[in-house]
């Protein structure tokens, strides 16, 4: 267990309809990312946020993702009109945060999401 | 652009001593770091590596060239429970983000 929690550990959806995440941190931790990984890939880079502010986006983050760190604490990766290609296991991590400090990064548990 | 390659898959047997090289191209450079992932699960942290040279941490060690965009993660005295995904991850300088490659499946064999 590193700390960081994501709730829910497994979600099945119809196609079309809406589903959202929630990652808590490791509570000291500033940065707070989110990736997805597909079988058989690496995680793939979707966005991140220092404490409250998005600092980055992804491509692969197409108008249907939406994500919020609305206190600087824990985040929410939201889906609409999800579609049969978003399924894939969404990984939370987080790390200190420090400026010019390359930082460990703890991944979560994941949450599996299966759109049928 | 960005390229990170390493091997599909690999076997060794328990006991022995296994090598997974990975070789990076990426747009800048600020770290390279080595992760194991068991089926079903999460990445957990393994190593870190940012100035050239050998990281030895127990059984596990991770060497890193920057000049050859070069790295290796060396198991040894291999355990069942060793069979996993090892994922190797450069972080780019300008970014926070990590770019992954597609990982390393290891089977440990009795």
């Amino acid at each position: 267990d590193t700390g960081v929690s994501q709730d829910p550990r497994h979600k099945i959806t119809k196609r079309g309809q809406n589903v959202t995440f929630r990652c808590d941190p490791i509570s000291e931790h500033n940065r707070l990312y989110w990736y997805r990984q597909t079988l058989g890939q690496g995680p793939e880079f979707l966005t991140y946020f220092q404490n409250e502010a998005q600092l980055e986006k992804s491509r692969l983050l197409s108008d249907r993702f939406s994500a919020e760190r609305p206190k600087g604490s824990f985040s929410t990766l939201e889906i609409q009109r999800t579609e049969q290609g978003d399924s894939a296991m969404y990984l939370c991590a987080s790390s200190l945060g420090r400026t010019g400090v390359s930082e460990t990064q703890y991944f979560g548990p994941g949450t599996r999401l299966l759109v049928l | 652009g960005q390229n990170i390659d390493q091997p599909t898959e690999m076997t060794a047997t328990e006991g022995a001593i296994v090598q997974i090289n990975c070789t990076y191209q990426t747009s800048g450079f600020n770290g390279l770091f080595w992760y194991q992932q068991h089926a079903g699960e999460a990445p957990t942290f393994l190593s870190y590596n940012v100035l050239d040279g050998l990281e030895e941490k127990g059984r596990f060690s991770s060497f890193l060239s920057r000049s050859k965009g070069y790295s290796y993660l060396l198991l040894k005295e291999l355990q069942m429970k060793d069979s996993a995904s090892y994922l190797c991850a450069v972080r780019e300088w300008d970014t926070d983000k990590l770019i992954f490659g597609t990982g390393t499946r290891l089977q440990v064999f009795p």
